[in-house]
């Protein structure tokens, strides 16, 4: 069974750009949840999305958006790009929604804002 | 919310011998422990899982402990190769605002496996 698929693999943007980001889940899963990792914060949850719907969020600005389509591919978008957004964005799929499923990653997608 | 903290951020080791890498939980309600092996370039790969009815659970060279009442939880890998070398994360999965979960991370510890 395939695994997690993210892309693009790799990205460079310029401030002020907008970017988005795309994440195929394992087949038959149904919820995605994205994170974001920088050395210094570490592995930080973005949100979740499970039946096309968001059904938690992280704490990040407004900036950050995504969406879940029908067939459980998902997509975020992060609006007027910040230095500071520079990470490796991080796809995880799992089969339901809830506090025990597995979540299981995808490669990311590492983004470099000049 | 919960917090996650792990313990060594460094670990170097020589080739045969055990690793520990320890992880404390402030969320009593947290109920569930994934542990992640992330390489360079990499994503992070689940390594093994632990749920808070179970105190303990083994895959060949690799453990995981919880102890629940003092809110901490253990990856034991013995026989370390090589290969091992890599960095580890804890997580605890919490409710926030729901039924719903999400990982919360330690800051990882990076095991050095020397041959």
């Amino acid at each position: 069974k395939a695994g997690v698929t993210q892309t693009p693999r790799y990205l460079i943007k310029t401030r002020g750009q907008q970017v988005t980001l795309s994440c195929s889940p394992i087949s038959g899963h149904r919820s995605v949840s994205w994170y974001q990792q920088t050395p210094g914060q570490g592995l930080q949850f973005l949100f979740e999305y499970f039946s096309e719907t968001q059904r938690n969020k992280g704490n990040f600005p407004g900036r950050f958006s995504g969406r879940q389509f029908s067939n459980s591919r998902s997509e975020m978008n992060v609006s007027t790009l910040e230095l500071g957004d520079s990470a490796l964005y991080l796809c995880a799929s799992s089969l339901l929604s809830g506090r025990q499923e597995t979540q299981y990653f995808g490669p990311g997608t590492r983004l470099l804002v000049l | 919310g919960e917090n996650v903290e792990q313990h060594p951020s460094t670990l170097s080791v020589q080739e045969g011998d055990s690793a520990v890498i320890k992880c404390t939980y402030s969320d009593s309600a947290s109920n569930y422990f994934p542990w992640y092996k992330q390489e360079l370039g990499k994503g992070p790969q689940l390594i093994i899982d632990i749920r808070s009815n179970v105190g303990e659970k083994k895959d060949q060279r690799i453990a995981v402990t919880l102890n629940k009442t003092a809110k901490h939880f253990s990856l034991h890998i013995t026989e370390t190769q090589p290969e091992d070398s890599a960095v580890y994360f804890c997580a605890a999965s919490t409710d926030y605002g729901g039924s719903q979960g999400n990982l919360i991370f330690g800051k990882g510890t990076k095991l050095s496996v020397k041959p």
